[in-house]
């Protein structure tokens, strides 16, 4: 198994620009977390989703923020318009259980 | 409100020594505390966890200790090598499915 896959690893992009993370969790998993890593304020969870359905969102910070599964293999991370408080890395976990979360490698944002 | 806090921040060990990570929980309701691994420019992958019926767990040089009446836990890597470099993060989750709560991590540093 190829792991957890998020893609891009690295975007740079200028505020106000849209900027889309895109995650595919490992075969078989039923739940689909992402996390912001920053230096501050450690690992964050923004969403997480259980079979496909968003569970919670109240860690995504704001409206700018929104996040969708459109199947079990898929989903992505969307922020319109960014902003460089944004910058971060963000990750994208995949389990079966809670016990185990199996992360990506992540995608280095920087807005500038 | 942070519900799991970490310590210390950053930690230097001298090869062969043991590295000690703290934390703290306020949530009477976590039941699972697991603790990860991240090296640079990876996801975080999980070290070691425990629950709160037993109050120490071993695996190798790792060792969770766990004081379910002070709602402390503490990750003890004993003789310390330079490829335990790493940022360790210990988390916390409640039952059923919930998600894991993270502490800011630690970065340890092993010298030879």
């Amino acid at each position: 198994d190829a792991g957890v896959i998020q893609s891009p690893r690295h975007e740079v992009t200028e505020m106000g620009q849209e900027v889309t993370l895109r995650c595919k969790p490992i075969s078989g998993h039923n739940s689909l977390f992402w996390y912001r890593q920053t230096m501050m304020r450690g690992l964050e969870l923004l969403i997480y989703f259980n079979n496909n359905v968003p569970i919670d969102d109240s860690g995504m910070p704001e409206d700018r923020f929104s996040a969708k599964m459109p199947n079990a293999s898929f989903s992505t991370l969307k922020i319109q318009p960014s902003e460089p408080r944004d910058s971060a890395v963000y990750f994208c976990a995949s389990s079966v259980m809670r016990e185990k979360l199996f992360f990506g490698s992540g995608t280095q944002l920087s807005v500038l | 409100q942070q519900q799991v806090k970490q310590s210390p921040q950053s930690l230097i060990v001298q090869k062969g020594g043991i590295s000690i990570i703290n934390c703290a929980y306020e949530n009477t309701a976590f039941d699972y505390f697991p603790w990860y691994q991240q090296f640079p420019g990876k996801g975080p992958a999980l070290l070691i966890a425990i629950r709160p019926d037993v109050s120490e767990k071993k695996e190798g040089r790792f060792t969770i200790s766990f004081n379910k009446s002070a709602k402390q836990f503490s990750l003890h890597i004993m003789d310390s090598q330079p490829g335990d470099s790493a940022t360790y993060f210990c988390a916390a989750s409640k039952g059923g499915n919930t998600p894991l709560v993270f502490g800011k991590g630690t970065r340890l540093s092993v010298i030879a």
